[in-house]
């Protein structure tokens, strides 16, 4: 199986800050790289695909990079609304996997 | 865009088979080539892929589940069903069913169910 590892597992930030979060596969999984936004209760919501597709409806300060093994998601200018935890996942290989989350709190 | 919604018991005795459907509305659960996906998260922890089946009928299961998952079709009603047998506590979870979409190359998971919680106790 792939191993997604994210970091930090979680960081605090104030409204306005840029926020970055990393996600490492263990193996090379060139773009299958999406990544997700959820809040408490809710289903995951699609952010980014394939390593820095913006999906459509999602604000453009959203923004992801990276392929091989290394991935990052940058939210420029961070808003009340983006306090959630997020998700990196791979769809390479099955078992598509996730990383275990980094949850961005409010300062 | 397709919308998914999951139903099934909320509670499931130890030992037994846990089986939720997946209501598929906005399209046809047989057009198309798409995968229609099972994925869970206990509560306070991460997401886990748990498997899926293809529009042709092959499936795909994630190894930690064993022989314990089937994920199956039914077009007659546009749905999609889990059945995860021999349950444990540690199967007490939020189930999320998604039908993942294809662009740019790779799949992703654009459409999700709202979740349904299954909690595994006698």
């Amino acid at each position: 199986d792939i191993q997604m590892t994210q970091s930090p597992s979680s960081l605090s930030a104030s409204v306005g800050d840029r926020v970055t979060v990393t996600c490492r596969a263990s193996q090379i999984i060139s773009n299958f790289l999406s990544w997700y936004q959820q809040k408490p209760g809710k289903a995951p919501k699609l952010l980014i695909y394939a390593a820095s597709s913006l999906q459509s409806g999602v604000p453009s300060r959203f923004s992801g990079s990276g392929s091989g093994t290394d991935f990052t998601l940058t939210i420029g200018n961070l808003q009340p609304e983006d306090f959630a935890t997020y998700y990196c996942q791979q769809t390479y290989s099955v078992p598509w996997t996730f990383g275990q989350g980094t949850k961005v709190e409010i300062k | 865009q397709v919308q998914l919604q999951e139903s099934g018991p909320g509670l499931v005795k130890p030992s037994q088979t846990l089986s939720l459907t997946c209501t598929v509305s906005g399209g046809s659960i047989s057009s198309g080539s798409y995968y229609w996906s099972w994925t869970r998260q206990p509560a306070g922890k991460g997401l886990e892929w748990i498997g899926h089946i293809h529009t042709s009928g092959s499936t795909n299961y994630n190894p930690s589940f064993k022989s314990r998952v089937t994920i199956s079709v039914d077009t007659s009603k546009n749905q999609f069903s889990l059945r995860l047998s021999s349950v444990t506590a540690a199967d007490t979870a939020v189930y999320y069913c998604a039908r993942p979409n294809y662009g740019s190359g790779t799949y992703y998971f654009d459409s999700w169910g709202q979740g349904t919680l299954v909690t595994v106790s006698s």
